[in-house]
């Protein structure tokens, strides 16, 4: 499609539930990338995928977090034991490196807003 | 460590009345600067890159610059509708390919 799209819009999951986010790149994109935003304006970059390889996991917590992006599917970032701190927006974005040497932009889906009560 | 301070954080300007949004930067080798605009419950939407200082870019109301040390969106004869919060983000060359996050300028414009 043409843009990024997440699912759901929302999640409410008790302390110690499983929560799953979905995200489907814009076609033609290799790179997908998850954000967590709390605190109104504070990203924290998790984990990005070239196609469906992992690319860079450095803000990956490694103890509950995971995330796959297998062929012909929308990419899946799942938490285990959900925490009261992991309430935040979760955002996708999916980007198209070009050989020319420039670092395309990220385009951003609307995100899942998880709640963790 | 990489850091992006946004500067000020809020903001409120008369319709038409111009202004700047400052973002400064600290990275190892940077690759680009972004700015974004993000609505309340959505996500950020592109506005512009810039690679190298001196770079500029333009589009409707919206300028962006950069020099080594910072980079500007100027905001001129703002609308009602340019109210959101504008976000610079750094991808530094030792990073993957990451964006680090400023905290943002929340912009209200007023009629």
């Amino acid at each position: 499609g043409e843009e990024v799209a997440q699912t759901p819009k929302h999640l409410v999951r008790g302390e110690g539930q499983k929560a799953k986010l979905y995200c489907a790149p814009i076609k033609g994109h290799s790179y997908v990338f998850w954000y967590q935003q709390v605190l109104k304006n504070e990203f924290k970059f998790l984990i990005s995928f070239q196609n469906e390889n992992v690319f860079d996991e450095t803000g990956m917590p490694k103890e509950r977090f995971s995330a796959k992006c297998l062929p012909n599917s929308p990419c899946s970032l799942e938490i285990q034991a959900t925490k009261l701190e992991d309430s935040a927006v979760y955002f996708c974005a999916s980007s198209q490196f070009t050989s020319g040497g420039s670092y395309n932009e990220q385009f951003f889906g609307p995100g899942t807003r998880l709640t963790v009560l | 460590e990489d850091q992006v301070t946004q500067s000020p954080e809020a903001l409120r300007l008369q319709e038409g009345e111009s202004s700047s949004l400052n973002c400064s930067y600290t990275v190892s080798g940077l690759r680009g600067l972004f700015w974004y605009r993000q609505d309340p419950g959505k996500g950020p939407e592109f506005l512009f890159t810039l690679y190298s200082a001196g770079e500029e870019k333009e589009k409707e109301r919206l300028k962006a610059t950069l020099t080594k040390k910072e980079s500007f969106l100027h905001i001129t004869a703002p609308k009602p509708e340019d109210s959101a919060t504008y976000l610079c983000a750094v991808q530094a060359g030792d990073s993957g390919y990451a964006l680090n996050f400023g905290k943002g300028t929340s912009l209200l414009v007023t009629p």
